[in-house]
């Protein structure tokens, strides 16, 4: 089955403990992309990546590290969590080109007590 | 810069009524335009999408149409079932970017009652 599988589906923190989000997609897709979802803001990027050893940043790229060393795989960083990170992450997939949509993975809901 | 904008929910309604949810953006050159939806407990699915002007995305009984005039990509559905009730957002690729970039509403939570 086609999916972009992330993990954990919750996590309980505390400031500062460096945590690690993984995402692994298994559609062969060039592009992935790390997204925020809060109340009444909807979606913000975090940052993307367009394919192997290329990422950039999104909107709300601070606090926040990525890597790219294989295709399918895109992890999320948090070097040093702080409580303004709980949030709802969701990482999302999709073939180069402006007509492809998004596959997104389940999402992580992170709390950073 | 570039932005989505959707009407407020929550909007509730009877099952068998009509849906109409206002999608209007703001973005320079020619943005594809998206449509996601996602229940409850889980991540976002692609319900529809358009890709230039006056295309009309369709999927499940859903619509939506590409009004570059209007600047609108309002979704509508002929008669919702509560199975429908889901948050709905709609959102933009960035053209600027290189399409790299997804730019989403809000969100508009929809509650259908039997």
């Amino acid at each position: 089955e086609a999916q972009v599988t992330q993990n954990p589906r919750y996590l309980i923190t505390v400031t500062g403990k460096k945590l690690t989000v993984t995402c692994s997609q298994n559609m062969n897709h060039e592009y992935m992309s790390w997204y925020r979802q809060d109340p009444g803001l909807g979606l913000r990027q975090i940052y993307y990546s367009m394919n192997v050893e290329v990422t950039d940043k999104g909107d709300v790229p601070e606090g926040y590290k990525v890597s790219r060393k294989e295709k399918r795989n895109f992890p999320l960083i948090l070097e040093s969590p702080s409580p303004n990170q709980t949030s709802l992450y969701f990482c999302a997939s999709r073939v180069q080109g402006k007509a492809y949509g998004y596959t997104f993975g389940s999402g992580t809901r992170l709390t950073v007590v | 810069g570039n932005s989505v904008t959707q009407m407020e929910g929550p909007v509730t309604l009877s099952e068998e009524a009509f849906l109409t949810i206002n999608c209007t953006y703001t973005a320079t050159g020619y943005p594809s335009l998206f449509w996601y939806v996602q229940y409850p407990g889980e991540g976002l699915q692609l319900l529809l999408k358009a890709t230039k002007a006056d295309d009309k995305g369709s999927n499940k009984g859903f619509e939506a149409t590409y009004r570059k005039e209007t600047t609108s990509f309002h979704l509508e559905k002929g008669s919702v079932q509560v199975s429908d009730s889901a948050v709905y957002f709609c959102a933009l690729s960035d053209p600027t970017g290189g399409y790299n970039k997804l730019i989403f509403g809000a969100g508009t939570r929809l509650a259908v009652h039997p």
